[in-house]
């Protein structure tokens, strides 16, 4: 079965960089028409989409954090990287990776987050 | 960004009752809506894609309507389980985005 799993630091420093690393199971990061994307949420609030990384290596960003962002993924490894540079505070929060499915219905194609990993907490202090 | 809008941002209901969720998108994104419930602690689930289509496995108490810039979430008979926070979210653009969320209370 489809399993993903974040892991990375618990806090790091304002003004650090953040890498969380996202470990796949059960499919492959290279198989036609898969992503894995980067959600996050801060304590008590909304889900906020962040970046996602497409079987071909196409990349996407949240245009309101694409300055500090970069998703690599590893073939190898079958994971997914997410950096996120210049940490503050407001950036405190349980990150999630998702698996992107493509579903078909009717005459149409659909992307969903279909998988979700556990989420890690990442507070962000000095 | 693609806006999405829930309302309402809580309610409270009885185990039983009908429940109506709504989210409201800021330009038409055809029936390009997922709907996810999200227990305490825990990740997100998919329940509904394409803005009508249950996922596998989800209880068919649970619908989803619309399309263009107004859709809802039904919950036919509110179970105990089912209390949790829902988000709607968009799929038509590829800067996808989420609603702020509607938590579902005990009354």
């Amino acid at each position: 079965q489809i399993t993903l799993k974040e892991s990375g630091p618990t806090v790091v420093k304002p003004t650090q960089t953040l890498t969380l690393t996202c470990t796949c199971s059960g499919f492959s990061v290279t198989t036609s028409e898969v992503g894995v994307g980067w959600i996050r949420q801060p304590p008590g609030k909304a889900l906020e989409w962040l970046a996602l990384i497409y079987w071909d290596d196409d990349e996407r960003y949240s245009p309101s954090l694409k300055s500090r962002l970069t998703i690599t993924k590893d073939s190898s490894k079958n994971q997914v990287v997410l950096t996120m540079t210049n940490m503050d505070s407001v950036d405190t929060a349980t990150y999630f990776c998702a698996h992107m499915g493509l579903y078909y219905f009717g005459s149409g194609s659909y992307r969903t987050f279909d998988y979700w990993g556990q989420g890690t907490l990442v507070t962000v202090s000095s | 960004d693609i806006q999405v809008t829930q309302s309402p941002s809580s309610l409270s209901a009885s185990v039983g009752d009908r429940v109506t969720i709504t989210c409201r998108a800021g330009q038409s994104i055809r029936n390009y809506l997922n709907w996810y419930q999200q227990k305490p602690g825990k990740a997100p689930q998919l329940l509904i894609y394409a803005a009508s289509t249950l996922q596998s496995g989800v209880p068919s108490r649970f619908s989803g309507s619309g399309s263009g810039t107004d859709f809802a979430l039904t919950i036919s008979s509110l179970q105990p389980e089912d209390f949790a926070i829902y988000y709607c979210q968009q799929s038509y653009s590829t800067s996808w985005t989420f609603g702020q969320g509607t938590k579902v209370e005990i009354k």
